[in-house]
């Protein structure tokens, strides 16, 4: 069954190093997204991205974050600066299509990446 | 923006049902999702409703009354395996993204 592929698993940084997050989402797929999970919290969208360009993002996406998909297949989430509130699980994931056709189509959730901040 | 409320926690026995309720305030919609989540795992997709109604997935079944904004996930048949947290996410905008509730933890005891 076709998955979301994330990379690295899990990340330890020092405060105010830069950070990337790797995704290769589902080889059909064209809606990709940033999700974040702070420990013991809900999952919370940071950002969406089709037609290689941001559709939406949150408040938590502020300047210190950016997306890429550098080429057709990488989706990678930058920060910039890290704090240590950006300790978490980032989870990317991608959809299919939208319009008429969304009907069941599923988002579809990689493993994760844990960043620890220190 | 999205208002999604679900219990924080419920327990039941291994056998049981349970049904975890889920309200939501939302402009947009386009779907209600329900995902599994193990602890330290990414959500897993169950189930699925646009139109109002009930629908049976196995030991899952998960009912939708879009004039109420809510929603429900009945668990059958309860396992040691279900116990995690249950999530319900809401589907809007023309980017399809889902927003979540907090989960709700069901435990299950033998």
């Amino acid at each position: 069954e076709p998955e979301v592929t994330q990379t690295p698993s899990h990340q330890v940084t020092q405060m105010g190093q830069e950070v990337i997050l790797r995704c290769v989402p589902i080889s059909n797929h064209l809606y990709f997204y940033w999700y974040r999970q702070i420990l013991g919290q809900k999952v919370e969208f940071l950002v969406s991205f089709y037609n290689n360009e941001i559709s939406e993002k949150s408040e938590i996406f502020d300047d210190q974050f950016s997306v890429e998909r550098p080429d057709g297949s990488n989706f990678t989430l930058k920060i910039r600066s890290t704090k240590l509130e950006d300790s978490a699980m980032y989870f990317c994931a991608s959809f299919l299509t939208g319009g008429e056709m969304s009907g069941a189509n599923v988002l579809t959730f990689g493993a994760g990446s844990r960043l620890t901040v220190l | 923006g999205q208002n999604i409320d679900q219990p924080t926690e419920m327990t039941a026995t291994e056998g049981a049902i349970v049904q975890i309720n889920c309200t939501y305030q939302t402009s947009g919609f386009n779907g209600l999702f329900w995902y599994q989540q193990h602890a330290g795992e990414a959500p897993t997709f169950l189930s699925y409703n646009v139109l109002d109604g009930l629908e049976e997935k196995g030991r899952f079944s998960s009912f939708l009354s879009r004039s109420k904004g809510y929603s429900y996930l009945l668990l059958k048949e309860l396992q040691m395996k279900d116990s995690a947290s249950y999530l319900c996410a809401v589907r809007s905008g023309t980017d399809y993204k889902l927003s979540f509730g907090a989960g709700t933890t069901v435990t299950v005891r033998a």
